[in-house]
């Protein structure tokens, strides 16, 4: 089992939509939370941090779960510059050991 | 500020051959690391630095090597050069505190062993 899973998808959502994303994390040891965007051919940049408290950054709401180890992205208001791939990220407690989900692939349409 | 810079950006090597990827950071960031990533699967630590000095071993470090001798830069060698590290290459860094503050990665240096 790896140690943070995500739905690969593809989402499909016409312009307009809300869609989320879930990703569980196995480490209870886990500290740190994020969210990163990917898009095609291009390197990972950084969407936003997420807080056990929940965040908002305009149209992008993280979630995290700590008693069922998951976070969760929701985008309101699809655009069509959406359309990338989105990282769920994980830090352990303690070290420098970062974990990465494969990625949930996002395609908004017109 | 150019951030993270990589080189190359794309590399053809036979098997056996070796070479170096370069990684200069110019935001004076303390942590940095070395990752591939592979169709299907996350970004796979191969090894990392909290400081000019002092390197360790991610998840996947075996047929590389690393050494930081700058806070700015951090080279990754490959060694004896296989079709198994055919991969996209992405070298990232972070402000003290490590990963726990995000990462800014380079734009990554796509290999080919062939």
């Amino acid at each position: 089992r790896k140690e943070v899973e995500q739905d690969p998808g593809p989402f499909n959502v016409p312009e307009g939509a809300t869609v989320a994303f879930n990703c569980t994390y196995s480490n209870s040891a886990s500290q740190s939370f994020f969210w990163y965007r990917q898009d095609c051919r291009k390197e990972p940049k950084l969407l936003m941090s997420v807080y056990s408290s929940g965040n908002e950054d305009g149209r992008f709401t993280a979630q995290l779960n700590r008693a069922s180890q998951y976070i969760s992205l929701l985008i309101r208001d699809s655009k069509l510059s959406d359309s990338a791939t989105y990282l769920c990220v994980v830090n352990r407690t303690g070290g420098f050991k970062t974990i990465f989900g494969a990625g949930t692939r996002l395609f908004v349409k017109a | 500020n150019a951030g993270v810079t990589q080189t190359p950006k794309f590399q053809v090597l036979k098997t056996g051959q070796s070479m170096t990827l370069q990684c200069a950071q110019d935001m004076n960031h303390e942590y940095m690391s070395w990752y591939r990533q592979d169709p299907g699967m996350g970004l796979r630590l191969i090894h990392y630095s909290v400081g000019a000095g002092i390197t360790d071993q991610g998840e996947v470090p075996n047929g590389y090597n690393v050494s930081r001798s700058t806070t700015e830069d951090f080279p990754l060698r490959l060694l004896s050069a296989a079709p198994s590290q055919t991969s996209v290459y992405f070298c990232a860094s972070s402000p003290t505190g490590g990963p726990r503050n995000g990462y800014t990665f380079g734009s990554g240096t796509r290999l080919t062993v062939v």
